[in-house]
């Protein structure tokens, strides 16, 4: 089946710095990924979709220039978190569309900001 | 606004009981249905998916999941639980056209021995 491979499954840095999230889809090619922030004990919020070749769409409230989105290819899109703050700390998640009818997850990043 | 109601947060069952997780939605048109099974640090992994068809689906694991269109519903059940299937459970609702899921609040399983 569909497998995407996120990376790293946890990292924790320094506040002030910046962190990248890598999502890749082994064996398929996914023009669309998505990417989740899910706090404790929470439900799944959609942060952005990423879009192969062109510039992410945002949902509301997030803010872009903190949330870099790069898909610069078919297989991988990226979330870089810039200037980190301990309000950062999450786990995200990201998806990607293997085909008309299914989504596949990463297994996650927990990010902590100290 | 597609939106999916999970009512139960947290649910206890002795192993080798039946299971049943509640989930509704709302949406206009004919949703396409989730669900999910996250376990703690992990990502999501499917364990069964409505589109169309036969109104009851099976997945993965022994789960089923009925799709009730006149009661905006889509509840997950399995006859007899697992110690393994402690868990959190999501239920999703996603849009006809390629764009994102929308996912319930979670509903977490804790199995008795």
């Amino acid at each position: 089946g569909a497998v995407v491979s996120q990376h790293p499954s946890r990292v924790i840095c320094k506040s002030g710095t910046s962190v990248k999230i890598e999502c890749r889809s082994l064996d398929f090619q996914a023009t669309t990924m998505f990417w989740y922030r899910q706090f404790p004990k929470q439900s799944l919020m959609l942060m952005a979709t990423s879009n192969e070749g062109s510039k992410a769409t945002y949902e509301q409230g997030v803010e872009k220039d903190k949330f870099l989105i790069n898909h610069a290819s078919l297989t991988l899109s990226t979330l870089t978190v810039t200037s980190a703050h301990p309000e950062d700390s999450s786990f995200y998640i990201c998806s990607a569309r293997d085909g008309p009818d299914g989504y596949t997850f990463g297994s996650g990043t927990r990010l902590t900001v100290v | 606004a597609q939106s999916v109601t999970q009512p139960d947060i947290h649910i206890t069952v002795s192993e080798g009981a039946s299971l049943e997780l509640r989930c509704n939605y709302s949406y206009g048109a004919t949703p396409y249905l989730f669900w999910y099974v996250q376990s703690p640090g992990q990502g999501l992994q499917l364990l069964l998916k409505y589109f169309s068809g036969d109104t009851l689906v099976q997945g993965i694991k022994g789960f089923e999941a009925e799709f009730k269109r006149s009661q905006s519903s889509f509840n997950l059940r399995k006859p007899s639980v697992h110690w393994s299937d402690a868990a959190e459970y999501f239920c999703a609702v996603g849009e006809t056209s390629a764009r994102q899921l929308t996912f319930g609040s979670g509903t977490q399983l804790t199995v008795l021995p």
